[in-house]
């Protein structure tokens, strides 16, 4: 079993729509979790961390965790064509910087 | 301020070679992490260096290495070189130590290797 786990996708949405994209993860040492986001061909860019429970807002982006169901997501409001991309989630214990990746959600956002 | 840069940013190899990629991290970044990311595999972690020392090695063979200079760049190694290392070899860096759950990395633009 993986230990951080996302839906492979593809997740299509239409613009203007929001996106949900989820992840869940089996260790229960992990104390931060990061969103990146990867276009094709590109390296993945940080989007969001979060690390307490509940929601952390940027913009049009939320991310939500839930350490006793061991859940993060990430909400994309208002989701734009250039929203298009995989969105990988990653989990990390404290004291260093070995991050265990999901295998990506495809996000398609339709014009 | 710069971001991190790796060089080469394309290479092609054949079996059996060996290969060495460089990574400079964001100017006063002093910890260097390496992942390689594949299709069938996705990212993994394969080393994390802060001040010149390692701290964490993932799940890879021996043919793997790295290191970090005393200027805080990196470099990684892999020796006999086998098909399934072709892959994207990604450097992330940051200015803390990773102890604090607030504490970030920055990616690089990667390194693309191909082992024919």
């Amino acid at each position: 079993q993986k230990e951080v786990e996302q839906n492979s996708g593809p997740l299509s949405v239409p613009e203007g729509a929001i996106a949900s994209l989820n992840c869940t993860y089996s260790d229960r040492g992990s104390q931060s979790f990061f969103w990146y986001r990867q276009y094709s061909g590109k390296s993945p860019e940080l989007i969001m961390s979060i690390y307490s429970n509940g929601d952390k807002e940027d913009g049009r982006f939320t991310a939500q965790l839930n350490k006793a169901s061991q859940y993060v997501s990430l909400l994309i409001r208002d989701s734009q064509p250039s929203d298009s991309a995989t969105y990988l989630c990653a989990a990390r214990m404290d004291s260093s910087y070995k991050l265990i990746f999901g295998s990506g959600t495809r996000l398609l956002v339709r014009p | 301020k710069a971001g991190v840069t790796q060089t080469p940013r394309y290479l092609i190899k054949t079996r059996g070679q060996q290969v060495t990629l460089s990574c400079s991290p964001i100017s006063g970044h002093r910890s260097v992490s390496w992942y390689q990311q594949t299709p069938g595999q996705g990212l993994q972690f394969l080393f994390e260096y802060f001040s010149e020392t390692q701290r964490n090695k993932g799940n890879f063979p021996g043919r793997f290495s790295g290191r970090q200079f005393s200027n805080s760049r990196s470099e990684m190694n892999v020796s006999t070189l086998e098909l399934g290392d072709s892959a994207l070899y990604l450097c992330a860096s940051s200015n803390r130590p990773g102890e604090h759950s607030t504490d970030t990395q920055y990616f690089g633009p990667g390194t693309r290797l191909t082992v024919l």
